[in-house]
């Protein structure tokens, strides 16, 4: 079964556009890890954030935002303003402590395209 | 930091020639991960290392595959004999857990093509 669920494949926004990119995981675990990462142009892949199971807070980080949501099993992740530096691969992960919270499993990923 | 570090970075090779591929980790960092990236089956973990020591290749695809961790400071992916099926990026990352949280920082892979 797949852990982590992207259903949205492709997105493309017009520059300065919010745009939210879906994550829904799951797990049987009670304590778990969710990441974000970005996959730029270029190949690499960048950290964005983690969060564990416990911690519902959102989090805020400049234009990036991340809503998560036990009851929904979700992980949103929210851009403001986009910007054509944020087109990108995005990927959703989860890391459950009970295989020993070092296996990621990563989500298909969604292509964000921002239109200049 | 100099971050993780792959080398090549890009691989051309004929198939049913070795490929060996070579990792870096951050120092410090007592975890190393192996993952395959292709457009079918997306990032999956091949195998992952603490402190040098193989704890799960339940992903490694098949026998031609072989990972070692000589040292903490080096890790080599092999692929003996490759096939055109192999070509893929491939991400070496290393972590260190630190109390409940840690991240993986991955390096910047190997584009593998066997034809």
């Amino acid at each position: 079964a797949q852990k982590v669920t992207q259903a949205q494949t492709e997105i493309s926004v017009v520059e300065k556009e919010d745009v939210t990119l879906d994550c829904v995981y799951e797990t049987r675990d009670t304590t778990y890890y969710l990441f974000w990462y970005k996959q730029p142009p270029s190949g690499e892949l960048v950290f964005l954030i983690r969060r564990n199971s416990f911690d519902e807070q959102n989090e805020i980080s400049g234009r990036y935002s991340w809503n998560f949501q036990k009851s929904t099993s979700s992980f949103n992740f929210t851009i403001t303003a986009s910007q054509v530096v944020d087109s990108a691969v995005y990927f959703c992960a989860l890391s459950e402590v009970q295989a020993g919270a070092n296996n990621l499993f990563f989500g298909t990923g969604t292509r964000l395209t921002v239109i200049p | 930091d100099a971050g993780v570090i792959q080398s090549p970075r890009h691989e051309v090779t004929e198939m049913g020639q070795e490929v060996t591929l070579r990792c870096k980790p951050i120092s410090g960092h007592d975890y190393l991960f192996w993952y395959r990236q292709t457009m079918m089956r997306g990032l999956e973990l091949l195998i992952y290392f603490n402190n040098n020591v193989p704890i799960d290749d339940s992903g490694m695809p098949e026998d031609r595959f072989s990972a070692k961790m000589p040292n903490a400071s080096f890790s080599t992916l092999k692929i003996q004999p490759s096939e055109p099926r192999d070509s893929a990026v491939y991400f070496c990352a290393s972590s260190f857990i630190i109390g409940p949280t840690y991240e993986q920082y991955f390096g910047p892979g190997t584009r593998l093509t066997v034809t």
